[in-house]
């Protein structure tokens, strides 16, 4: 099992432009999220999905978009990329048992 | 407001010099506390659940407690591989969590 999979590992953007993140899973696992990490701060969640085709906002949703089309895939969207977006970014599975498995981060950087 | 908070920011400790790591909460119903662990660079790694005030859990130099209030991440006899950032979390009866921002531990040899 290769568990919480996410690309890509590093991105440089400019202002304004749009760009998805990707993230799978092969645990079948119903319960998604994304997070964002911030020197120096917790995470904050973003969105969350529940289930295919169940999507639900978190605490920091704003400039953000989601989609959830299957159990493996959780693509996070943003559109317009603003220096504030500048983080990295974790996607995480949750299991029966609610334990959480993070994939390996997305460091963004927005110039 | 849910809320968690942990302290100390930062802990150095001699390897074998036990200590402890505090996280408090505000939540408006819990469903679970969460510590992590947390290497540079990488994403979190799970370590304990606790669902109940009283409830404690070991793995191998780590022991987490809860109270209605807070929980505490003991450390016994550490030794240096346990050098990282220790998160806490919980789940309110939602299914968001709330997490804190983290202990950094530097263990030295």
């Amino acid at each position: 099992n290769a568990g919480v999979t996410q690309t890509p590992k590093f991105r440089i953007l400019k202002i304004g432009q749009s760009m998805t993140l990707q993230c799978t899973q092969d645990m079948n696992h119903n319960y998604m999220y994304w997070y964002r990490q911030d020197p120096g701060m917790g995470l904050k969640l973003i969105y969350y999905s529940v289930g295919a085709g169940i999507t639900d906002k978190g605490e920091v949703p704003n400039g953000y978009n989601v989609s959830r089309s299957t159990t493996e895939d959780f693509p996070l969207r943003l559109e317009l990329a603003a220096p504030s977006q500048t983080s990295v970014y974790f996607c995480a599975t949750l299991n029966r048992g609610e334990t959480q498995y993070f994939g390996p981060g997305t460091r963004l950087l927005v110039l | 407001e849910d809320q968690v908070t942990q302290s100390p920011e930062a802990l150095r400790l001699q390897e074998g010099e036990s200590s402890s790591l505090n996280c408090s909460y505000t939540v408006s119903g819990l469903r679970g506390l969460f510590w992590y662990r947390q290497d540079p660079g990488k994403g979190p790694e799970f370590l304990f659940t606790l669902y109940s005030a009283g409830e404690e859990k070991e793995k191998e130099r780590l022991k987490a407690t809860l109270t209605k209030k807070e929980s505490f991440l003991h450390i016994t006899a550490p030794k240096p591989e346990d050098s990282a950032t220790y998160l806490c979390a919980v789940r309110s009866t939602g299914n968001q969590f709330y997490f804190g921002t983290g202990t950094s531990l530097t263990v030295i040899p």
